[in-house]
C-alpha cells in the first residue's frame, strides 16, 4: 500500500532535548516536505527536498533541521526543542514539486 | 503571497451536491489551483488541481471561472465521509520561487444525514 510513515505519532518532552520525526514514504517520490498546522495559522511549511541531498527552507524553518541521504527519507530533526514548536507536524511526499502530495498521518509533539 | 480565500464553513445534506467556493483575484498566469481535504485526525488528502480548464475526477470537479479569480470544487453527491475542511491553495509549478505556500484555514464541510 503507498503511504507515508511518520513516527512517533505522539510525543511529549521537555525543552532543550533534541528529537528526531521520522518521516518514509514507500512510493519512489522525489519531492517530500515537512508541514506543521497550529490552530488560526492553518498548514505552513517548515523544509521541503527536491531529491536526494537537495533539500530548502519552506517559511517557517527556524528551530529545525532536515536531511535527505536517501530516496524513502526524510527526518525532521529538532536540536533543542522549544514550548513554541509545539504543534502537530505531518510529512507529505509527491513525485515532483507540482504534483498531488501525499501526507502521512501526522506526529503531536508537545513541548514542555 | 498568493491567498485564497474560503467561507469558514459550510452544510450539505447527503446525497445532494456541494459545491465549495474559493476566491483567488492575485492568482498569476502560472499558478495551478490544487484542493485537498482533512478529515478528523487525519492528514491532508489531495482532491483535484487544475489550471485553467474544468477538471473532473472519481472525487469532485473542478470548476474555474474564465478569469481565473475564482474556482469552485463540486462534490457531487455528498456522503457523511466528505465533513472534512477544504483546503484551496495555489502552487506555481515550480520550487524555489520564494513564495509563501499559504493553505489558510479551509472551509469545514458539514453533512447531515
Amino acid at each position: 500500500e503507498a503511504q507515508v510513515t511518520q513516527n512517533p505519532r505522539y510525543l511529549i518532552t521537555v525543552t532543550g532535548k533534541k528529537l528526531t520525526v521520522t518521516c518514509s514514504q514507500n512510493m519512489n517520490h522525489e519531492y517530500m516536505s515537512w508541514y506543521r498546522q497550529d490552530p488560526g495559522l492553518g498548514l505552513r511549511q517548515i523544509y521541503y527536498s527536491m531529491n536526494v541531498e537537495v533539500t530548502d527552507k519552506g517559511d517557517v524553518p527556524e528551530g529545525y533541521k532536515v536531511s535527505r541521504k536517501e530516496k524513502r527519507n526524510f527526518p525532521l530533526i529538532l536540536e533543542s526543542p522549544s514550548p513554541n514548536q509545539t504543534s502537530l507536524y505531518f510529512c507529505a511526499s509527491s513525485p515532483g514539486y507540482n504534483q498531488p502530495q501525499h501526507f502521512g498521518d501526522g506526529t503531536r509533539l508537545s513541548i514542555l | 503571497d498568493a491567498k485564497t480565500t474560503q467561507p469558514n464553513s459550510m452544510e450539505s445534506n447527503e446525497e445532494e451536491p456541494v459545491h465549495l467556493p474559493c476566491n483567488h483575484s492575485t492568482i498569476s498566469g502560472t499558478d495551478y489551483i490544487h484542493w485537498y481535504r482533512q478529515l478528523p485526525s487525519q492528514g491532508p488528502e489531495y482532491v483535484i488541481h487544475g489550471l485553467t480548464s474544468n477538471v473532473n475526477n472519481r472525487m469532485a470537479s473542478l470548476a474555474i471561472a474564465e478569469d481565473r479569480k475564482s474556482s469552485t470544487l463540486i462534490l457531487h453527491r455528498a456522503t457523511l465521509r466528505d465533513a472534512a475542511v477544504y483546503y484551496c491553495i495555489l502552487r506555481l509549478p515550480w520550487a524555489g520561487n520564494n513564495r509563501k505556500l499559504i493553505w489558510g484555514l479551509g472551509t469545514s464541510l458539514a453533512v447531515n444525514p
